[in-house]
């Protein structure tokens, strides 16, 4: 089976920067993703990483390490909208995606 | 296009009643699931399907019965409510299985049971 964890809650300041983690523990690694989902709605694809590294898209970046099971989101000049839950998910070979239990940031002024 | 839909948005049942919520998308995906959301649990996948005709099991399928006649359509079914049923059902659909490909939520269906 797969197990991942991620905060349970986190809050910041509008402008400022948070990075909300995710540890995960699967064999057959086959991707990591994270969506967005603001309250009352569908969640909705943030970012992918399969490599090593640093994937940047626009105010959003998501880092890898497979060696270590570890994955972050980074949120660049934070705005109010940006108040949601964010989830990391895991793909191991054939099987469906895994989702963790997400990370509910809010946005504070 | 719209995407995935689903219908109904919103259900209450009483315990022992049956319903069915459908799933449609019109990006002709292979792939299609059923996940149920509950506070501090997560999305937990009910049932999936990797094509026209054909599902499987996910983690949590006691309760639940699925059918993927149609390759844009994905019900899924509740033959006895309970209580513990009560949630937000979300249908995804994903173009294929391949590691990169995203998955497309619907709206979701919130059900109570009482």
């Amino acid at each position: 089976g797969q197990n991942i964890d991620q905060p349970t809650e986190m809050t910041a300041t509008e402008g400022a920067i948070v990075q909300i983690n995710c540890t995960y523990q699967t064999s057959g690694f086959n991707g990591l993703f994270w969506y967005q989902q603001h309250a009352g709605e569908a969640p909705t694809f943030l970012s992918y990483n399969v490599l090593d590294g640093l994937e940047e898209k626009g105010r959003f970046s998501s880092f890898l390490s497979r060696s270590k099971g570890y994955s972050y989101l980074l949120l660049k000049e934070l705005q109010m909208k940006d108040s949601a839950s964010y989830l990391c998910a895991v793909k191991s070979g054939n099987t469906p995606l895994v989702f963790g239990k997400g990370t509910r940031l809010s946005v504070i002024a | 296009n719209a995407g995935v839909t689903q219908t109904p948005k919103f259900r209450v049942l009483k315990t022992g009643q049956s319903m069915t919520l459908l799933c449609a998308q019109d990006m002709n995906h292979e792939y299609m699931y059923w996940y149920r959301q509950d506070p501090g649990m997560g999305l937990r996948l009910i049932h999936y399907s990797v094509g026209e005709g054909t599902t499987a099991k996910g983690e949590v399928p006691d309760g639940y019965n699925v059918s993927r006649l149609k390759k844009q359509n994905f019900l899924l079914g509740l033959e006895s409510a309970a209580p513990s049923q009560t949630s937000v059902y979300f249908c995804a659909s994903e173009k294929s299985g391949t590691s990169y490909n995203e998955q497309f939520f619907g709206p979701g269906t919130r059900l109570t049971v009482l």
